[in-house]
């Protein structure tokens, strides 16, 4: 069975500098990966999303994503934290057939 | 683009009550349609796979007599909440998988549904 797991559900960073979101994926075989952000009170954005062929991602705001297969790791980073990036962030796993399963999610703060 | 769209945004009811949420896929049709439930500041769980002419299917857990999907249409997906109560307040989504010919590999989610039960 596909699943995902998100290290930390809370990260705090000063605006400015690097954001570090933490998943690992468990899998039998290659995955789809995605990273959802959702603002309070909104929807879902896709930011980026793997689907086997460049390792390392690059997804929308300036968030890029690299597949480690032999960390099991998909990890979201960004250089340089904007304030407008606090939010749920959601790292999500196609189980098959478009049936995603979400992890737990990671709340990033800004700070001023 | 392709857009999925659901209504109500929100909806707030007496505990007893039965409230029916509907997603539409806009401009392309969708034989199967996904049910997520979000409860407050947590992830989203799957629901149900909603199938067009058929049962929904429903994961591990889920009541199908407390949550109703109906797939009346190819752009039509209804989940309607059946004596609702507190506990069912939550953040309902839908989603859609791609047409075939659009382009992408990716899902399409509806903006949302908040339902909060009196």
């Amino acid at each position: 069975a596909q699943s995902v797991t998100q290290l930390d559900s809370h990260v705090s960073v000063s605006e400015g500098t690097p954001v570090l979101l933490r998943c690992n994926y468990s899998s039998s075989y290659s995955p789809s990966l995605f990273w959802y952000v959702q603002h309070p009170n909104k929807g879902l954005q896709l930011l980026l999303k793997y689907t086997s062929a460049a390792t390392l991602v690059k997804g929308i705001n300036g968030f890029e994503a690299e597949f480690k297969k032999s960390e099991t790791s998909f990890h979201l980073t960004k250089p340089s934290a904007h304030m407008s990036d606090a939010a749920e962030y959601f790292c999500v796993v196609d189980s098959g057939t478009y049936k995603y399963i979400f992890g737990t999610g990671t709340r990033l703060k800004v700070l001023a | 683009g392709a857009v999925v769209s659901q209504h109500p945004s929100w909806v707030i009811c007496k505990s007893g009550t039965s409230v029916k949420i509907e997603c539409r896929s806009l401009d392309f049709q969708a034989t199967t349609m996904f049910w997520y439930r979000q409860f407050p500041k947590q992830s989203l769980m799957l629901m149900a796979t909603s199938n067009e002419g058929s049962k929904a299917t429903y994961e591990q857990g889920v009541e199908k007599d407390k949550f109703l999907i109906n797939h009346a249409s190819l752009t039509l997906s209804t989940l309607t909440v059946t004596s609702a109560h507190p506990e069912d307040s939550s953040f309902y989504i839908c989603s859609a998988p791609p047409p075939l010919a659009g382009g992408t590999d990716t899902q399409y989610f509806g903006p949302g549904t908040r339902l909060t039960v009196l």
